[in-house]
């Protein structure tokens, strides 16, 4: 079965430095990968999602991501960090070509300080 | 198009005690998935609807939890007896494809004590 990693619980950022919130995986086969986001009160929001193509992958809000296969990573990034971009990160990965669904990290929680 | 609506938002009840949380997918999505958030932890998948069938439903964590989706619409997830483990915050989602990302609710925050 799939799973994903986040290894950081907490990152912290000063704002309109570059910030990068991490994202390990593991599958059988070709993955799909997800970034969502929760703000406080809030459902979690699609963010970006890579399935095939160019490794970097460009969602809302500026955000990126780049898949990196051979690290079996999809690390979350973003030029310059604005203090509403604080709130909380999930990673998510569904298999290709299973009856597999989606399964999420534990969420990294950014804070983007003025 | 109206989102996700669960309901509701937030539950407060004893050990002991049934409690119903119910989800309304995005019209004509014919996924719905039930996952759950423990504190500190990661969203946990619970179940996967396609129109009334489970599809999957590894992820239930006992027979406590039943979950329906009668007619193929709304869903309800019934937790009887509640237990305080099962505190959490409780996402419903639904797509109109499998291939595609999930739309979330806002999630029912349920705290047992």
């Amino acid at each position: 079965a799939q799973s994903v990693a986040q290894p950081e619980d907490q990152v912290n950022v000063a704002e309109g430095n570059p910030l990068t919130v991490k994202c390990t995986y593991s599958v059988s086969g070709n993955p799909y990968l997800f970034w969502y986001v929760q703000y406080p009160n809030r459902g979690l929001q699609f963010l970006l999602k890579y399935i095939t193509g160019d490794n970097l992958v460009k969602g809302s809000y500026g955000f990126e991501a780049e898949f990196n296969k051979s690290q079996t990573s999809f690390h979350l990034k973003k030029p310059s960090a604005l203090v509403s971009d604080s709130a909380l990160y999930f990673c998510a990965v569904r298999a290709l070509y299973n009856n597999n669904d989606m399964r999420f990290g534990a969420g990294t929680r950014l804070t983007v300080k003025p | 198009e109206a989102g996700v609506t669960q309901f509701p938002s937030h539950s407060v009840i004893e050990k002991g005690q049934t409690v119903t949380l119910r989800c309304d997918p995005i019209s004509g999505h014919d996924n719905l998935y039930w996952y759950r958030r423990v504190m500190g932890k990661e969203i946990k998948f619970l179940l996967h609807f396609v129109k009334e069938s489970k599809q999957d439903e590894s992820g239930m964590p006992n027979n406590r939890f039943l979950a329906e989706r009668t007619g193929g619409t709304y869903s309800t997830l019934k937790v009887q007896p509640a237990e305080l483990e099962d505190s959490g915050v409780y996402f419903c989602a639904s797509s109109q494809d499998r291939a595609g990302g999930y739309t979330f609710g806002s999630g029912t925050r349920l705290t047992v004590v």
